[in-house]
C-alpha cells in the first residue's frame, strides 16, 4: 500500500525567503512522485515529477524537489518566495514502472501563505 | 492546458435528487478520473476508467456511479444526493504510454452543495 504524508497544514514564508514543503512517502515498490499546485478556484497543475530518472528535480516557477529513498522524503524547495507563490500545494505517489493502477495517493496539502 | 472541461462549474441541489456531473476531454485519452476535495483530506479518488465502458471504484464510491460510453467524456452521477457530497469534484485524465509517467491533468472543477 502506499501513502502520502505532508507535514504542515499551512506554512508562511515571508517574501525573499525560502519556501520548504514537507513530502514523505510510503511505498512498496518504486514510486513515481509528483507535486500539484493550486490556485485559489483553479484545478491542479503539475509542478514537478520525479520518475526514477534523477534524483533533483526542477519545475516551473524556480521550484525544484529532491527524492531521497534512504529518507522516503520528496520535498519541495524554492530559494525565495513571491508573492505569486501563495497557493494551496498536494504531493501525491503512484507505483512507477509498467505496473501498477495508475492511481494516485494525494497528501492532505499544504496552503502556502507569502507575507510581504 | 490539458483539453478538460467541466460542466456544470457550480450547483446547488437538494437531498434526495439526482445529480450528474460531466467531465469532457479533447486529448483522447484512456484514463479519466473523479476526485473530490474536502478540507482535511486532499484529494480522494471516487471512480476512474482505462477506457470505454471500463470503470472501477476508487477509496470513496459509496454514492456515486460513473459511466463512459465514449472515450470524450466520463460522468458522475450522485443518484441521491446526500450533505456529505457537498464538496468540490475534480475530473482527471491521463495516457501512459512507454516511458511515461502518467502524469494527470485536471480540469477546473465543479462546485457542488446538497442543501
Amino acid at each position: 500500500a502506499q501513502s502520502v504524508t505532508q507535514l504542515g497544514s499551512h506554512v508562511s514564508v515571508s517574501e525573499g525567503a525560502l519556501v520548504l514543503l514537507r513530502c514523505n512517502y510510503s511505498s512498496s515498490v518504486p514510486p513515481y512522485l509528483f507535486w500539484y499546485v493550486q490556485y485559489p478556484n483553479q484545478g491542479l497543475q503539475l509542478l514537478l515529477k520525479y520518475t526514477s530518472a534523477a534524483t533533483l528535480v526542477k519545475g516551473i516557477n524556480g521550484f525544484e524537489a529532491e527524492f531521497k529513498k534512504s529518507e522516503t522524503s520528496f520535498h519541495l524547495t524554492k530559494p525565495s518566495a513571491h508573492m505569486s507563490d501563495a497557493a494551496e500545494y498536494f504531493c501525491a505517489v503512484t507505483p512507477g514502472g509498467t505496473s501498477g493502477t495508475y492511481k494516485y495517493i494525494f497528501g492532505t496539502g499544504t496552503r502556502l501563505k507569502v507575507l510581504a | 492546458d490539458a483539453g478538460i472541461t467541466q460542466s456544470p462549474r457550480h450547483k446547488v441541489t437538494e437531498t434526495g435528487t439526482p445529480v450528474t456531473l460531466r467531465c469532457h476531454q479533447t486529448e483522447n485519452h484512456r484514463y479519466m478520473y473523479w476526485y473530490r476535495q474536502d478540507p482535511g483530506h486532499g484529494l480522494r479518488l471516487i471512480h476512474y476508467s482505462y477506457g470505454v465502458k471500463d470503470t472501477d471504484k476508487g477509496e470513496v464510491s459509496d454514492g456515486y456511479s460513473v459511466s463512459r460510453s465514449k472515450t470524450e467524456d466520463f460522468l458522475l452521477t450522485l443518484e441521491s444526493a446526500t450533505s456529505s457530497q457537498t464538496s468540490v469534484y475534480f475530473c482527471a485524465i491521463s495516457e501512459r504510454t512507454g516511458g511515461s509517467t502518467d502524469t494527470q491533468y485536471f480540469g477546473p472543477g465543479t462546485r457542488l452543495t446538497v442543501l
